[in-house]
């Protein structure tokens, strides 16, 4: 079945940098992109970014631009995210998404698709202390 | 960005009760819309997609509706699992933003 499984829990200093993977079976890693989500304890859900496995290419958050780097390994059917520069704040648990995309053809003639996470990870809680 | 405002923020419900929880837009996302569910130490789970498409396997008393600015998550007849926190998403444009949640709890 579709899986994403998830590196396990981190414990970092601040000012230091962290890297998770999310290693995905059940599919073609480059059929679809990758979004990172974190929630932070007891808060709700913050976009982080996305990834497009096949080509690398990324759009980030303008809040983590600068600190995070999305990557990815055909060869392993993995997706990396690192922080750098990690502060107490983003202690939290971080999900890898798969993004999933919808056809629709509306009666004015527009077209398009639309987006949705419909696989998510196993999480990873990063502890910055 | 887009700002997602859920309400309410909390709520209690008795098994086999109606709920609607409700989430607006800070500007029109026409029916780029996503629900999903969080149960307590799990990662989410999508109910809905596109304001109003059931995702398979998800049960048929999950609904949504809206367009534009105004949405709503419908579910009826509360099943001791429903107990969880919702959350609204827009995929209309970056970043992705969410709601800040509703806590659906058991009266």
């Amino acid at each position: 079945q579709v899986q994403l499984v998830q590196s396990g829990a981190e414990l970092k200093k601040p000012g230091a940098s962290v890297k998770v993977s999310c290693e995905a079976s059940g599919y073609t890693l480059t059929n679809y992109y990758i979004h990172w989500v974190r929630q932070a304890p007891g808060q709700g859900l913050e976009w982080m970014g996305v990834v497009n496995p096949s080509d690398g290419s990324t759009t980030y958050s303008q809040k983590f631009q600068g600190r995070v780097t999305m990557t990815s390994d055909t060869s392993t059917s993995t997706v990396y995210m690192q922080l750098t520069s990690l502060r107490v704040q983003d202690t939290a648990v971080y999900y890898c998404a798969r993004r999933e995309r919808s056809f629709y053809y509306d009666t004015n003639g527009g077209y398009g698709y639309y987006y949705y996470m419909d696989v998510w990870g196993t999480g990873t809680t990063v502890t910055v202390s | 960005d887009i700002q997602l405002t859920q309400s309410p923020s909390s709520l209690s419900a008795s098994v086999g009760d109606r709920v609607t929880v409700t989430c607006r837009a800070s500007q029109s996302i026409t029916n780029y819309l996503n629900w999903y569910q969080q149960r307590p130490g799990k990662a989410p789970e999508l109910l809905i997609y596109a304001a109003s498409s059931l995702h398979s396997e998800v049960p048929s008393r999950f609904s949504g509706s809206g367009s534009g600015t105004d949405f709503t998550l419908t579910i009826n007849s509360l099943q001791p699992e429903d107990f969880a926190t919702y959350y609204c998403q827009q995929s209309y444009s970056t970043p992705y933003t969410f709601g800040q949640g509703t806590k659906l709890e058991i009266k």
